[in-house]
């Protein structure tokens, strides 16, 4: 799988916008764009993931750039729930597999 | 619906002793995936089920790791004689409902984890 990387840490102030970046210069056209995230002592959680175009759901935005060599998520308004650990992950579908690949993450703090 | 489960949620055994762990996957995902995750690191990939089949396995599964997954529902993960290298915790994940083509788009649902300390 292609790698990623991404800074080690972020800081936010509560309710406001944060940007989390990740590099993905080596992507391939087949490769999906994913986004976990990992709250202290639980396992990772599904945050959001694209191919080509930006995308929306309920818990953040991905942002990706119109050559795919990076992408942005960004989270609207960030609350104390959002201190966790970021995960951008580039999944195959070329394969058949769909492992996840994990790096070590963004810590994000959100100050209150 | 009510998510990944795992058993137990703590486990502390002595070096050379056998454990073994249990996945309760989302009911309708076909697919079952283990990982291992030491501290300050990403989890990495150890194996993955589609049903009942055993599709991958990581170089990282020694022949002391063997996992299960009769009839394609839960699974189990057995550590034989282990060593205070082993300390982790151990994620269980399923994803791609029954039914549904493969791909890459479909999310993985993370169980809460088994964490297992080896004095």
């Amino acid at each position: 799988d292609a790698k990623t990387t991404q800074p080690n840490s972020m800081e936010s102030n509560e309710e406001e916008p944060v940007h989390l970046p990740c590099n993905h210069s080596t992507i391939s056209g087949t490769d999906y764009i994913h986004w976990y995230r990992q709250l202290p002592s639980q396992g990772p959680e599904y945050v959001i993931h694209g191919l080509t175009s930006n995308v929306n759901n309920r818990m953040a935005s991905l942002a990706i750039a119109e050559d795919r060599k990076s992408s942005t998520l960004i989270l609207h308004r960030a609350t104390l729930r959002d201190a966790a650990v970021y995960y951008c992950i580039l999944k195959d579908s070329g394969g058949s597999n769909y492992k996840l690949t994990f790096g070590k993450g963004t810590l994000l703090t959100v100050n209150p | 619906d009510t998510g990944v489960s795992q058993n137990p949620r703590h486990k502390i055994t002595k070096r050379g002793q056998n454990v073994t762990f249990r996945c309760d996957p989302i009911s309708e995902h076909n697919r079952l995936y283990w990982y291992r995750q030491t501290l300050g690191q990403g989890p990495e990939f150890l194996t993955y089920f589609q049903n009942e089949a055993q599709l991958e396995k990581s170089r990282l599964l020694s022949d002391r790791f063997s996992a299960e997954r009769p009839k394609g529902s839960f699974s189990t993960l057995e550590i034989q004689r282990t060593e205070q290298g082993d300390s982790a915790m151990y994620l269980c994940a399923s994803s791609q409902p029954r039914g549904r083509g493969t791909g890459a788009s479909y999310e993985q649902y993370f169980g809460p984890g088994t964490r297992l300390t080896v004095t």
